[in-house]
């Protein structure tokens, strides 16, 4: 199957920094790219919708100024973790969207990142 | 609102035993139904996955049943073997956009 890569797998920030993550999808082209978030033993809760060449789409209680959306090319999609503060602290997990052969489409998703921050 | 609901939130098996996860939609638009395997510290990696059209599928240990009248469907893992403890989510969307997880379920295979 398609790889999406995550760089960092882990950071530890001191309050009040920014972090950026990167998300890749290494062997296919990426329309659309989603991001989420994923507390301890919890489900995978979806913060965006990211589209190349065109503004993030954030779910409801996702603060668009703190968490920035970049997706600038089609294998490529940044989350920036703005003024980082401990509550932001989690493990943060990408996914891109695969088209195959007549309409068919699968998503695949990045190892994660674990960001901590202190 | 919870889109996907999954039970149960934790499950014991004995090796060589038969694990069986379910899980229950309203939105009757979904049209694609995956489930994916999530180790701890890595991101979910996909299992198998159906479309509303059949009503199961089977890819080795694996098997998906689906019941369209009744929304719900279920993975099936037989001869569970130590190395499938993970945790496991369904998950449901229609066409290309996101996905809507299950809560999880904690697969635990004792040897």
């Amino acid at each position: 199957g398609a790889v999406v890569s995550q760089h960092p797998s882990w950071v530890i920030c001191k309050s009040g920094t920014s972090v950026k993550i990167e998300c890749r999808s290494l062997d296919f082209q990426a329309t659309t790219m989603f991001w989420y978030r994923q507390f301890p033993k919890q489900s995978l809760m979806l913060m965006a919708t990211s589209n190349e060449g065109s503004k993030a789409t954030y779910e409801q209680g996702v603060e668009k100024d703190k968490f920035l959306i970049n997706h600038a090319s089609l294998t490529l999609s940044t989350l920036t973790v703005t003024s980082a503060h401990p509550e932001d602290s989690s493990f943060y997990i990408c996914s891109a969207i695969s088209f195959g052969a007549g309409f068919s489409y699968e998503q695949y998703f990045g190892p994660g990142t674990r960001l901590t921050v202190t | 609102q919870q889109q996907v609901k999954q039970s149960p939130q934790s499950l014991i098996v004995q090796k060589g035993g038969i694990s069986i996860i379910n899980c229950a939609y309203e939105n009757t638009a979904f049209d694609y139904f995956p489930w994916y395997q999530q180790f701890p510290g890595k991101g979910p990696a996909l299992l198998i996955a159906i479309r509303p059209d059949v009503s199961e599928k089977k890819e080795g240990r694996f098997t998906i049943s689906f019941n369209k009248s009744a929304k719900q469907f279920s993975l099936h893992i037989m001869d569970s073997q130590p190395g499938d403890s993970a945790t496991y989510f369904c998950a449901a969307r229609v066409g290309a956009n996101n996905l809507f997880f299950g809560t999880g379920t904690r697969l635990t295979v004792i040897p």
